[in-house]
């Protein structure tokens, strides 16, 4: 039973343009939220979070949008940039505190 | 900065044999973490630890077994390994008030095969 799910595994998109990486999830209960960033061969590195109490994050050409009657966030990348290629897993805390749940992931690149 | 370490980067085994992955942090992070990399699974739990001589299961914890003898080191243990043990092993570190949304910290990664 997933708790957070990332349906699409891959995106392409065009140097310049917006790219936006969705993520579902089922438990009403979580507070956080966190986009990790994969490249080939090393490890996720953390990227940007939002709490539940918020609905909007900005950092840089990076914001995450928070829907919590939809249980959907998602990940802007304006203007999205060659270097932005990568995988990127949506996570949260899990139920009863338990460490962090990822999702499976969506590959991004972004052509040039 | 070293940060999270993890030991052996590559191995490749047969079946039936064991080994241990060792990882190390130098950031005084009370929990650590293993994760497993698979093809379109994303990144399961295999173990944690919220502490020096504490580990807990996770998703994913059978066929593996952990230590933490020392609040720096985690080690993962694979007594009997299996072809589906074939994965990227991830370890991560962090403070103990993950659950306020502070973010986890990644190793590089261990890649281990199993034939």
């Amino acid at each position: 039973d997933q708790q957070v799910k990332q349906n699409s595994p891959s995106l392409s998109v065009q140097e310049g343009r917006i790219s936006i990486l969705n993520c579902d999830y089922t438990n009403s209960m979580f507070d956080y939220f966190l986009w990790y960033k994969k490249y080939p061969a090393e490890g996720p590195t953390f990227l940007i979070s939002i709490s539940s109490i918020k609905d909007k994050n900005e950092d840089g050409r990076f914001t995450v949008f928070l829907n919590k009657s939809a249980k959907h966030l998602s990940l802007h990348i304006v203007p999205s940039q060659p270097g932005d290629s990568a995988v990127y897993f949506c996570a949260a805390p899990g139920s009863g505190n338990t460490p962090l749940v990822f999702g499976k992931g969506t590959r991004l690149s972004v052509i040039a | 900065n070293a940060g999270v370490t993890q030991t052996p980067k590559f191995r490749v085994l047969k079946t039936g044999q064991s080994m241990t992955l060792l990882c190390a942090q130098d950031m005084n992070h009370e929990y650590m973490y293993w994760y497993r990399q698979d093809p379109g699974m994303g990144l399961r739990l295999i173990h944690y630890s919220v502490g020096e001589g504490t580990t807990a299961k996770g998703e994913v914890p059978d066929g593996y077994n952990v230590s933490r003898l020392k609040k720096q080191n985690f080690l993962l243990g694979l007594e009997s390994a299996a072809p589906s043990q074939t994965s990227v092993y991830f370890c991560a570190s962090s403070r103990p008030d993950v659950y306020s949304g502070n973010t986890i910290y990644f190793g590089e990664g261990s890649w281990l095969t199993v034939v």
